[in-house]
């Protein structure tokens, strides 16, 4: 176990819906970022963001959005879902920006139907 | 190409026998990191080697780092069937004050009991 938690597990939607996923960094952890894994893709670096502000920006669509909030934890908001947006979501944390490893969470697993 | 790439994309193996995945890159990078995903679940770190650094270990785990040659191995020996999962390999970079990882498509690892 890891310390990230990551909610929920499954998520299953329709298109054109919007879905937000919620993470919980590791105790201490003052830097969140997400990811997004698909079978063509590999695992896409999103976001990153520390105490609260967004730090980098990766391969993340204009329809997903994210958040640090003042405890820590973060969301990802994806709007006007496609069938592509399926995939699994992993939240990593670290200590700070330039800690070089990441203890990631489950996952959340979206269908989009 | 930014990201690392593994080599073989897959490998099955005995119980018993060392298991050895390569990852070659491209560009400059402060370390490199290994990780593990069992079906589904979120990524655990396994190991990280400096750019500075030729060789650690970490129990049944050795990783070698060429920055010459620009690749690395991570060699399991006496393999398990718990060791089946996928592996992937991670290029850490620094820029400013912010770490950076970017991962490879993984190799999947299937011991055989």
């Amino acid at each position: 176990d890891s310390g990230v938690t990551q909610t929920p597990k499954h998520l299953i939607t329709a298109t054109g819906q919007r879905v937000t996923l919620r993470c919980s960094p590791r105790s201490g952890d003052l830097s969140v970022y997400w990811y997004q894994q698909s079978l063509d893709q590999g695992l896409q670096f999103l976001i990153q963001y520390y105490n609260g502000e967004e730090r980098a920006k990766g391969n993340i669509l204009e329809r997903f959005s994210a958040q640090q909030f003042p405890d820590l934890h973060s969301e990802l908001n994806l709007s006007s879902l496609e069938l592509g947006d399926s995939a699994l979501y992993f939240c990593a944390s670290s200590v700070a920006p330039i800690q070089e490893t990441q203890y990631f969470g489950p996952g959340t697993r979206l269908l989009v139907l | 190409s930014q990201q690392g790439e593994e080599d073989p994309q897959a490998l099955s193996i005995q119980e018993g026998e060392n298991a050895t995945m390569n990852c070659s890159y491209k560009t400059s990078i402060n370390n490199l990191q290994w990780y593990r995903q069992n079906s589904g679940r979120g990524l655990v770190h396994l190991i990280l080697i400096r750019s500075n650094e030729r060789e650690k270990h970490s129990g049944r785990l050795r990783v070698t780092l060429d920055t010459s040659k620009k690749s690395s191995s991570l060699l399991i020996t006496a393999s398990r069937a718990a060791d089946t999962a996928s592996y992937f390999c991670a290029l850490g970079s620094h820029t400013g004050a912010n770490s950076k990882l970017t991962f490879g498509k993984g190799i999947t690892l299937s011991v055989r009991p």
